[in-house]
């Protein structure tokens, strides 16, 4: 198993704007997930990309994957208020891995 | 029921004494897994069960620790001797696993503990 690292640690935006998250991780992956968390709460999964996906799509949400970079990418387009919470990455080496996260992103969408 | 349910949900205990924490997992869910996150902090992985197999207990921090399984459903995180670092939200979340690939995990809304 693996940890991601969610880049940057810090995000401001105003409602409207899009933001984009970033995640590294160091070895090869089954296949990679993102969750959010609100108020310091249990996380909410947002959506699962594999390792044979370079990009998957989820209403607002838009997840890249790059392998030969060992890096993926969270875009939220058209940002809201309700958008504010921390958001992290959790890369899986394998079927049935225990899944580790990182320190994540704190996103704060101003009205 | 139809999510992972931690149970309490707020602890107060005092220094030195011991406090069990209890998951319920969705029915199924062959793997259980444990985290500590202190405030402002990212998740701390504590250990993690899956089916059958031997618990990865590699996170716990210390012996005063120690997480059990019964009959692959309900997990109880142990701390003994309870001190004030250790304060902090406990988080549960369980997964299945299909076809040797690993779905979402979902999450209870933990129990967060307070030590006085």
């Amino acid at each position: 198993s693996q940890q991601g690292e969610e880049d940057p640690q810090a995000l401001s935006i105003q409602e409207g704007e899009n933001a984009t998250m970033n995640c590294s991780y160091k070895t090869s992956i089954n296949n990679l997930q993102w969750y959010r968390q609100n108020s310091g709460r249990g996380l909410v999964h947002l959506i699962l990309i594999r390792s044979n996906e370079r990009e998957k799509h989820s209403g607002r949400l838009r997840v890249t994957l790059d392998t030969s970079k060992k890096s993926s990418s969270l875009l939220i387009t058209a940002s809201r208020a309700a958008d504010t919470a921390s958001y992290f990455c959790a890369p899986q080496t394998g079927g049935g891995n225990k899944l580790t996260f990182g320190t994540g992103t704190q996103l704060k969408v101003e009205l | 029921g139809a999510g992972v349910s931690q149970s309490p949900s707020n602890k107060v205990t005092e220094k030195g004494k011991d406090v069990e924490l209890r998951c319920d997992p969705i029915s199924g869910h062959t793997a259980l897994y444990w985290y500590r996150q202190s405030l402002g902090q990212g998740l701390e992985f504590l250990i993690y069960f899956q089916g059958n197999s031997a618990p990865d207990k590699s996170g716990l921090p210390s012996d005063r620790f120690s997480a059990e399984r019964t009959g692959g459903s309900v997990s109880t995180l142990t701390i003994q001797r309870t001190q004030q670092e250790d304060s902090a939200v406990y988080l549960c979340a369980s997964s299945s696993t299909i076809g040797g690939g690993s779905t979402e995990a979902f999450f209870g809304q933990g129990t967060r503990l307070t030590v006085v």
